[in-house]
C-alpha cells in the first residue's frame, strides 16, 4: 500500500518561513505527479501546489503563489514545500498527496496523514 | 469561496439513499473526484473519474456526472459512512485544482 509521511510542521511567527518534507514509499515515486493540499482548522480542503514527475513543471494555488515553492528529489522519494512570508491565514494541516496516474487533472488518489503548521506571534 | 458548489449538509436514516451533488463549470469537461474525511483523519478517495470506485470502497458508493453537476450516491447508507465529503475537479484549462466546500453527511 502507498505510504506518504509528512514532516517539518510546527509553530512559526508571522513573516517567517518553514520547509515541509514528504517521503513516499511502496510505489514508483518518480512516475507520479505530487500535490500539497491543506486544511485550515474547521475549514474545507484547499489545493496548494503540484509538481510534475521530473520537477520541471510546477503549479500553485492563488493564495500561495509567489510565497510557496514546491520541489522534489526523486532519488530520495521526497517532495518538499518551502513556505515563506507566512501569515495566520496559512495555519492549517498540510497534506502530501499522490496524484492519480495518467489523468489530465491533479486529483489526489492517496494522502499522507498531514503535518500541522501554526502561524502565530 | 469555492468554485464547486456542494450542499453544506445531508442527513439520512440508516439504509436510506444519500445523494450529494457538486455543481460547477468544470463539468462536464473535467472529471469529478470524491473524498471522504472522518474526524481527525486524512481524506480518502471514494470515487474517481466521475464514476469509478477504488478497490476496497463498498459497492454502495457510486458516482455520476451530467451537465454541470456531478453526483455521489450512497445506496443504503450506514452509520460508518457519516463523514465530510468533498468533490474535486479542475478548471477548464486543467492546470488548477478546484474543490467544493464539503458536505457533512449525518446518518441517524
Amino acid at each position: 500500500e502507498v505510504h506518504l509521511v509528512e514532516s517539518g510542521g510546527g509553530q512559526v511567527k508571522p513573516g517567517g518561513s518553514l520547509r515541509l518534507s514528504c517521503v513516499g514509499s511502496d510505489f514508483m515515486f518518480n512516475k507520479y505527479n505530487m500535490n500539497w493540499m491543506r486544511q485550515a482548522p474547521g475549514r474545507g480542503l484547499e489545493w496548494v501546489a503540484t509538481i510534475s514527475t521530473s520537477g520541471t513543471d510546477v503549479y500553485y494555488g492563488d493564495s500561495v503563489k509567489g510565497r510557496f515553492s514546491i520541489s522534489r528529489d526523486n532519488a530520495k522519494n521526497s517532495v518538499y514545500l518551502q513556505m515563506d512570508s507566512l501569515s495566520a491565514e496559512d495555519t492549517a494541516v498540510y497534506y502530501c498527496a499522490r496524484v492519480d496516474y495518467d489523468v489530465l487533472i491533479f486529483a489526489p488518489d492517496f494522502w499522507g496523514q498531514g503535518t500541522l503548521v501554526t502561524v502565530s506571534p | 469561496s469555492h468554485e464547486l458548489t456542494q450542499p453544506p449538509s445531508v442527513s439520512v436514516s440508516p439504509g436510506q439513499t444519500a445523494t450529494i451533488t457538486c455543481s460547477g463549470n468544470s463539468f462536464p469537461r473535467q472529471y469529478a473526484y470524491w473524498y471522504q474525511q472522518k474526524p481527525g483523519q486524512a481524506p480518502a478517495l471514494v470515487i474517481y473519474k466521475d464514476d469509478e470506485r477504488p478497490s476496497g470502497i463498498p459497492e454502495r458508493f457510486s458516482g455520476s456526472s451530467a451537465g454541470t453537476t456531478a453526483t455521489m450516491t450512497i445506496s443504503g447508507a450506514q452509520a460508518e459512512d457519516e463523514a465530510d465529503y468533498y468533490c474535486l475537479s479542475a478548471d477548464n484549462g486543467g492546470y488548477r485544482v478546484v474543490l467544493g466546500g464539503g458536505t457533512r453527511l449525518t446518518v441517524l
